[in-house]
């Protein structure tokens, strides 16, 4: 496919559960976003990859968040015993290059922590 | 503290009608101001990028305007229509000492009626 896919596309998981999500990310992009949006919220910056190498990850909420990107193409979210607050859309956008080309979006993971 | 506020929170108006969204910004060091739609359930995809230097850039019926010295943004919507229904961000990036970084608005909701 020729845009950015993420999966799962919903995920529910019973709290202190570990998740994993995974973006794909469009073939040739150089730079890739996590962000998190909370319902009726735009999205907020958790992380960002150049190439294999994350080079800002201010945004992360807690140490239970991890993403990594080691080939510099697929990349995988993690966040490990989750939380009710971690409920939300996480989205992964990939551009040719930062800072001025446009991001493409995936269509995000519903994740929902029971 | 970046911030970027959008207005109004939410608007309905009739198919066939203009309207214009609101964004203010304080974000500095100022890189490029971005225009977003994003449909229920799907990921943003982006309407337009502005550098500094530009003060307006159309795409089809949307048209942004920048004032880069009131840090005041707006998006036209000429001849609305039903699938306009969507929500739409407002994204300012900054550069600040090579970290990058996206300030994200909460977004106006506009519904389209017929």
């Amino acid at each position: 496919g020729a845009g950015v896919s993420q999966s799962p596309r919903y995920k529910v998981a019973k709290r202190g559960q570990d998740v994993a999500l995974r973006c794909d990310p469009i073939s040739g992009h150089v730079s890739l976003f996590w962000y998190q949006q909370a319902l009726g919220q735009g999205p907020e910056f958790l992380t960002y990859f150049q190439n294999e190498a994350q080079l800002d990850k201010s945004g992360l909420p807690s140490d239970r968040f991890f993403a990594e990107r080691p080939e510099g193409s697929v990349s995988t979210l993690k966040i490990q015993r989750t939380q009710q607050e971690d409920s939300a859309v996480y989205l992964c956008a990939s551009s040719l290059e930062e800072p001025i080309h446009t991001q493409y979006f995936g269509p995000g993971t519903r994740l929902t922590v029971l | 503290k970046n911030q970027v506020e959008q207005s109004p929170q939410s608007l309905i108006i009739l198919e066939g009608k203009n309207c214009t969204l609101q964004c203010n910004y304080t974000v500095s060091p100022f890189s490029n101001l971005r225009w977003y739609k994003q449909d229920t359930g799907r990921g943003p995809v982006s309407l337009t990028i502005m550098t500094f230097s530009e003060n307006t850039k159309s795409n089809g019926r949307y048209t942004a305007t920048l004032d880069a010295d009131t840090k005041q943004s707006s998006l036209h919507i000429t001849a609305s229509q039903l699938s306009d229904s969507a929500s739409y961000i407002c994204v300012v990036s900054s550069m600040d000492t090579g970290r990058r970084a996206l300030t994200f608005g909460s977004g106006t909701r506009l519904q389209v009626q017929p």
